[in-house]
């Protein structure tokens, strides 16, 4: 079956660590995503990707990174530089084709930091 | 203001209920998403349309392009509908979303 994952489904750090959820994709999308989601507010944009080896920062990038070095996969790291970091974070790919702005989301990861 | 308005924030109906959940944008965009979002986490797209009406199963959404306003009927409501419901809009290649709707249909 084709889909998005998303590993793993919960995700416990220490304050100071930096830490790395996952995102695997065989849609053979060419354009990823990472959101973030806070209680009480809409997604935001942390950074996507259109195409491999190139990325651009979403609405909320500082504290965060990310690579997009093979097309179905697309990492994103958490910084200790984030200041908040606990919340919901959720992956998605689309193709780039005219017609296709459907997005696909993964399950999602839920970040703890303590 | 946010980009992408929804309403009501929470809604509570009974099982067979018709629902409404309206959404309002204030920007251009290329085509309007509804979401579901069950409490695991996942979402899931339910249409994504540009112009008119699409229907699905006991789902129905609407646009209204002029007036850059969208909603999302639920016939015949049932508690497995529960769900947060999220509008977003495409603009390029990216979504900007709605804060969701929280549905609950109780038996």
């Amino acid at each position: 079956d084709g889909g998005i994952t998303q590993s793993p489904k919960y995700l416990f750090r220490k304050e100071g660590q930096n830490v790395t959820l996952s995102c695997e994709q065989n849609l053979n999308h060419d354009a990823m995503y990472w959101y973030r989601q806070d209680p009480g507010q809409g997604l935001r944009l942390i950074y996507y990707s259109q195409i491999v080896n190139d990325f651009q920062k979403g609405d909320i990038a500082e504290g965060y990174s990310v690579s997009r070095e093979k097309k179905e996969s697309f990492p994103l790291t958490v910084t200790s530089a984030q200041k908040n970091p606990t919340a919901f974070y959720l992956c998605a790919s689309r193709t780039t084709g005219l017609s296709s702005y459907e997005q696909y989301f993964g399950p999602g990861t839920r970040l703890t930091v303590t | 203001k946010n980009e992408v308005e929804q309403s009501p924030q929470n809604l509570t109906a009974q099982e067979g209920e018709f629902i409404t959940i309206n959404c309002s944008y204030s920007v251009g965009i290329s085509a309007l998403h509804w979401l579901q979002q069950h409490p695991g986490g996942g979402i899931v797209s339910l249409f994504m349309l540009s112009s008119g009406k699409k229907k699905h199963g006991r789902l129905i959404a609407t646009i209204n392009i002029q007036e850059k306003h969208s909603s999302l009927h639920i016939t015949a409501s049932h508690p497995r509908d529960s769900a947060v419901y999220i509008c977003a809009v495409s603009s390029g290649s990216r979504l900007t979303f709605g804060e969701g709707t929280q549905l609950t249909v109780n038996p």
